[in-house]
């Protein structure tokens, strides 16, 4: 069974519109850590935002937010009025186990539009 | 300036020969990994390394080998390559305790197996 699922492989956003990214995780452990990754088209990966399991209150860097709904086990990324710059691969992925680990999900390829 | 470097940034291998891909870390973190992203594809833990002396197996691990004689370098072994393994392949470091800043990656090395 996948750890980590995002179920969209691709999005059409207007630019300005905010932008949801689906993320579902799966795992036994109380203690883990959840990320969100971009990757632009020149393929490096640019860390965005992290949420620990013990936080409370929702991350948020800047544009981005992560609406971390525990019991649901969904950890979803959120856009503020998107960018043409956002057009990217963003990967959803959890630290989890004592070697700290980052498993990644299959990413969902983002499309801004002007 | 400080990070994660990989060399080289490209390769063509024919199938059947070796080669090591090189990264150093500057950043004195204990913790290091090997993924490899293959086309559209999210990114798979290869080799993993908790610190100097001690290395361990990954997801995806077969064809692979990896060595951790200090802190700095974690190199990737490929022994008698196969088309299978071309893709991208990223190293990644980080301390003890990922928290806010997840991991610290390199920029990639792409190779194709002909």
């Amino acid at each position: 069974a996948q750890k980590i699922t995002q179920t969209q492989p691709g999005m059409f956003v207007q630019e300005k519109e905010a932008v949801t990214l689906d993320c579902t995780y799966d795992t036994s452990d109380q203690s883990y850590g959840l990320f969100w990754y971009k990757q632009p088209s020149s393929g490096e990966m640019i860390f965005l935002i992290y949420q620990g399991s013990y936080d409370e209150q929702n991350a948020t860097e800047g544009r981005y937010s992560l609406n971390f709904q525990k019991a649901r086990k969904s950890a979803n990324l959120v856009i503020s009025a998107s960018q043409l710059g956002d057009s990217a691969m963003y990967f959803c992925a959890m630290r989890e186990g004592r070697d700290d680990k980052i498993i990644f999900g299959k990413g969902t390829r983002l499309h801004i539009l002007p | 300036n400080a990070g994660v470097t990989q060399t080289p940034k490209f390769r063509i291998l024919k199938i059947g020969q070796s080669m090591t891909l090189q990264c150093a870390q500057d950043m004195n973190h204990n913790y290091m990994y090997w993924y490899r992203q293959d086309p559209g594809m999210g990114l798979k833990l290869i080799y993993y390394s908790v610190g100097a002396g001690i290395t361990d197996k990954g997801e995806v691990p077969n064809g692979y080998n990896v060595s951790r004689s200090t802190t700095e370098d974690f190199p990737l072994r490929l022994e008698l390559a196969a088309p299978s393994q071309t893709s991208v392949y990223f190293c990644a470091s980080s301390r003890l305790e990922t928290g806010v800043y997840g991991y610290t990656f390199g920029s990639g090395t792409r190779l194709t197996v002909v």
